[in-house]
């Protein structure tokens, strides 16, 4: 089964600064895609940003990026110019691409790693 | 517009009763699933469901119970033998294919008093 761990329970950064969020995960295949949600105070939960493994290009939305380490196993998330807005939970989660596999189609989260945005 | 809804938003339940809580998807998705959120801890899978009349069990199934006989539709319910109720449940929806992720619901706040 696959695990992803989030070792940073808690994160803050200044308005305007950069924070970088980690994630790794471990599994044993090699075709797979992950995600990075955003669980703000309305606890309502959206998608910040995608990646598919077998792209060795990182993905980028806006001000969100990611390191991905295929390699390591790790996907971060890179936050530039924070804003208040950003200020939430944040989830890293797996999904496994193996048509047919026994985890096909599901997501495997992380812990969440908090993050405060200060003025 | 199209998405995905969950009712009600907030529930209180007794000591012994059972519970079930809505979820319905308008945008033609395969899969749907449930996920408990506790303080502190991540998502966890209670069942997920990838065609209709067929559900399989999460990572913690114990004391939940679930039906699929419409593709728009995955009401879970909490029943009497699920120890800790109280938590906030997630519903979401996805096709198959890995690379959209899913869609998610608000969410539904469950108390035990």
């Amino acid at each position: 089964a696959q695990t992803v761990t989030q070792s940073q329970p808690e994160m803050s950064v200044q308005e305007a600064e950069t924070v970088t969020l980690s994630c790794t995960y471990d599994t044993s295949e090699s075709d797979y895609y992950l995600f990075w949600y955003k669980q703000p105070p309305s606890r309502q939960m959206i998608l910040v940003i995608r990646q598919e493994a077998y792209k060795q290009q990182n993905a980028t939305e806006n001000r969100f990026s990611v390191n991905f380490q295929k390699a390591a196993k790790s996907f971060s998330l890179k936050i530039s110019d924070s804003q208040l807005g950003d200020a939430a939970m944040y989830f890293c989660a797996y999904r496994s691409a193996t048509i047919g596999g026994t985890s096909y189609g599901k997501l495997t989260f992380g812990q969440g790693t908090i993050l405060t945005v200060h003025p | 517009d199209g998405g995905i809804t969950q009712s009600p938003k907030y529930l209180f339940r007794k000591e012994g009763q059972n519970v079930t809580l809505s979820c319905e998807q308008n945008l033609n998705h395969d899969a749907m699933y449930w996920y408990r959120q506790d303080p502190g801890q991540g998502l966890r899978l209670i069942y997920y469901s990838q065609i209709v009349n067929d559900f399989q069990k999460g990572d913690i199934a114990e004391g939940y119970s679930v039906s699929r006989e419409k593709k728009e539709s995955f009401p879970l319910t909490v029943t009497s033998a699920q120890k800790n109720p109280t938590a906030f449940y997630l519903c979401a929806s996805s096709i198959l294919q890995g690379y959209y992720g899913y869609t998610f619901g608000s969410g539904t706040r469950l108390t035990v008093v």
